[in-house]
């Protein structure tokens, strides 16, 4: 059965540090992992897809890197801001047409 | 890009009564629909994959004849909180695939549906 952690649970920093959130997954099978962030009481907003075959994505200052081999992914975000504060969720895709399995989130809180 | 919605965004309602909520693709047909649920502070949990035409799949533990789940087309799935408890409060969400002509497939989410039952 798939299983996702995420490290570190939570995460507190200050304006412009640039900091790493760590995704495993136990079953390195997966059809793609995908990124997410959920704002407090709403629903999720895609941030970067990768596909099985891919190595990273990147989109504005964020970068997410997928090792399959290993059962890892890296979100990478580069000068945090306030804004950037919420809760960051991977999840994997187990095949075409199935669900996905999320892992339990991290918690950033980006200060001013 | 594809948009999927809930209706309602929030629900109130008393114990022992039923909730319906709805999710819709709105500009692609889905053959495949998934049902979540996030208690507070928790992740997101499968609860069941919807299948347009056939009945629901469900997880281990999610009980099928309180959650009732109706797929009767390609872009509508129902959710049906029966007989609805406080324990049943949560953040259910829907998700629906959206398969491209070119053999990828990619999973939008709903904004979901906060159901409080007091």
């Amino acid at each position: 059965k798939q299983e996702v952690t995420q490290i570190p649970a939570a995460l507190s920093v200050p304006e412009g540090e640039n900091l790493v959130l760590n995704c495993s997954f136990t079953d390195s099978a997966i059809y793609n992992l995908q990124w997410f962030r959920q704002d407090p009481g709403k629903g999720l907003t895609s941030l970067l897809l990768i596909q099985s075959s891919q190595r990273e994505q990147t989109s504005g200052r964020l970068n997410a890197s997928l090792d399959k081999s290993s059962g890892r992914s890296t979100l990478y975000i580069a000068a945090s801001q306030p804004g950037d504060s919420a809760t960051y969720l991977c999840a994997v895709r187990l095949d075409y047409g199935q669900n996905f399995v999320f892992g339990p989130g991290t918690r950033l809180s980006v200060l001013p | 890009g594809a948009v999927v919605s809930q209706h309602p965004s929030r629900v109130i309602c008393k114990s022992g009564t039923s909730v319906k909520i709805e999710c819709r693709s709105l500009d692609f047909q889905a053959t495949t629909m998934f049902w979540y649920r996030q208690f507070p502070k928790q992740s997101l949990m499968l609860m069941a994959t919807s299948n347009e035409g056939s009945k629901a799949t469900y997880e281990q533990g999610v009980e099928k004849d309180k959650f009732l789940i109706n797929h009767a087309s390609l872009t509508l799935s129902t959710l049906t909180v029966t007989s609805a408890h406080p324990e049943d409060s949560s953040f259910y969400i829907c998700s629906a695939d959206d398969r491209l002509l070119a053999g990828e497939e990619t999973q939008y989410f709903g904004p979901g549906t906060r159901l409080l039952v007091l």
